[in-house]
């Protein structure tokens, strides 16, 4: 079956641009999760969604990213005023529910320049 | 300090050789534990869990010490396919985000 996917798979933008990173997550899985990777480093969390709500975004690091899920399936990560800083590779996961094994799509490569 | 630490490697292995690595944890109320293997340019996968008894996956096998906070990966008879980086992951007893160590590089040679 069809896995977790991701648009687009590489993005260079320029500083101070805005961006939208798509996250399409397996079909029924009522969990989303956003996660950023640095080079050299371990993903980490960005932001939870259960069903349409946000559960936790806790991992957001400033008010330039937020993200939605209005129909409880597709999410959209938006970052705002784009920083070099915030060149990463962006991983959305899916899971069945809370708790249950996180299946991760291939990610987003975004480059700001 | 980063919650959850692993020896960046690369541990350079001879193929059909046995590899063991650690990563700790600094929360004590973590309360679930994995490895997931990360291949170059590529999304982590679930390797496996970690359990309290310890537990084996074919060649692999996971040992947690809750005591010291600490979480191990064996492999054994290695392969030239299980070069990658392999991930500690830690969840904690509240929320469901996993909280991912910086990884560790194995590389397997002929």
């Amino acid at each position: 079956g069809a896995g977790v996917s991701q648009t687009p798979s590489n993005k260079v933008t320029e500083k101070g641009k805005y961006v939208e990173l798509r996250c399409d997550p397996i079909s029924g899985h009522t969990a989303l999760y956003w996660y950023r990777q640095s080079l050299g480093q371990g993903p980490e969390f960005l932001i939870y969604f259960q069903g349409t709500g946000a559960a936790d975004d806790s991992g957001l690091p400033n008010d330039r990213f937020f993200a939605v899920r209005p129909e409880g399936s597709v999410s959209t990560l938006k970052i705002q005023r784009t920083e070099r800083g915030d060149s990463a590779v962006y991983l959305c996961a899916s899971s069945l529910g809370a708790y249950n094994e996180q299946f991760f799509g291939p990610g987003t490569r975004l480059t700001v320049l | 300090r980063k919650e959850v630490e692993q020896d960046p490697g690369p541990f350079n292995v001879p193929e059909g050789a046995t590899v063991a690595f650690n990563c700790t944890y600094s929360n004590s109320a973590s309360q679930s534990f994995f490895w997931y293997r990360q291949d170059c340019r590529k999304e982590p996968k679930l390797l496996m869990s970690v359990y309290s008894s310890g537990n084996e996956d074919g060649r692999f096998t996971a040992q947690l010490n809750r005591a010291s906070q600490y979480i191990s990966l064996l492999i054994r008879d290695s392969k030239l396919s299980d070069s990658a980086t392999y991930l500690c992951v830690v969840l904690k007893a509240a929320g469901n985000k996993l909280t991912f160590g910086g990884g560790t590089r194995v590389l397997v040679k002929p």
